[in-house]
């Protein structure tokens, strides 16, 4: 089973702080990579499918870069607000497997 | 476009029942699948499947049995329910999938199960 790692595991920070988060995946057989925001009572919705190395995304202040060589993505959110509250999960696509998802990092944005 | 209908929200049952969860999608989605969520542990995959009449199994599939007799409907039956299956289950669909696809997947709103 494919090992994919999140960084930290939860997370506080306060309103308007800028934060950043961790996705480590297996760097051989890769095909793509999903982060997804799920908020607290809802489904889980995408954010980013990101699909080559060196690619760059962004959703307003919500952006994520992507290293396939060494195997890992980071996502980031400038200006943290309340509503980006969340647990925000990766999950990787080698190409041959289906997706396996991360346990997530928990974010709490602190007004 | 409702997206993806999943049928019960909260669930109870006692040991040894049977159910089904229901989930349907009204985007001609190719792909669909069912996931649960426990706590301290990543969503893991129970079944999958590709179309209609074609399905395969996850991660986690024990316990567990799927049909897929359309594009839009993919149920999940519990055969004999144990405590061990008490979780959120979350079914997902996409427009293909599950290997070489670029395809974001759209999630239901879940099912809580306890099994007692």
């Amino acid at each position: 089973i494919l090992n994919v790692e999140q960084s930290p595991q939860s997370l506080h920070v306060q309103e308007g702080d800028s934060t950043n988060f961790t996705c480590s995946f297996p760097s051989s057989n890769f095909y793509a990579l999903h982060w997804y925001r799920w908020e607290t009572a809802k489904s889980p919705e995408a954010l980013f499918v990101m699909t080559l190395n060196g690619d760059e995304k962004k959703k307003g202040r919500i952006s994520a870069t992507l290293n396939t060589k060494e195997g890992y993505s980071y996502l980031y959110i400038k200006g943290s607000q309340p509503e980006d509250s969340a647990t925000y999960l990766c999950a990787f696509n080698s190409g041959n497997t289906p997706l396996v998802f991360g346990k997530g990092t928990r974010l709490s944005v602190i007004a | 476009n409702a997206g993806v209908t999943q049928t019960p929200k909260f669930q109870v049952l006692k040991t040894g029942q049977s159910m089904t969860l229901q989930c349907a999608q009204d985007m001609n989605h190719e792909y669909m699948s069912w996931y649960r969520q426990d706590p301290g542990m990543g969503l893991r995959l129970i079944h999958y499947s590709v179309g209609a009449g074609i399905t395969d199994q996850g991660e986690v599939p024990n316990g567990y049995n799927v049909s897929r007799s359309t594009t839009e409907d993919f149920p999940l039956r519990l055969l004999s329910a144990a405590p061990s299956q008490t979780s959120v289950y979350f079914c997902a669909s996409s427009l293909t999938g599950p290997y070489t696809t670029n395809e974001k997947l759209f999630f239901g709103s879940g099912t809580q199960l306890s099994v007692l």
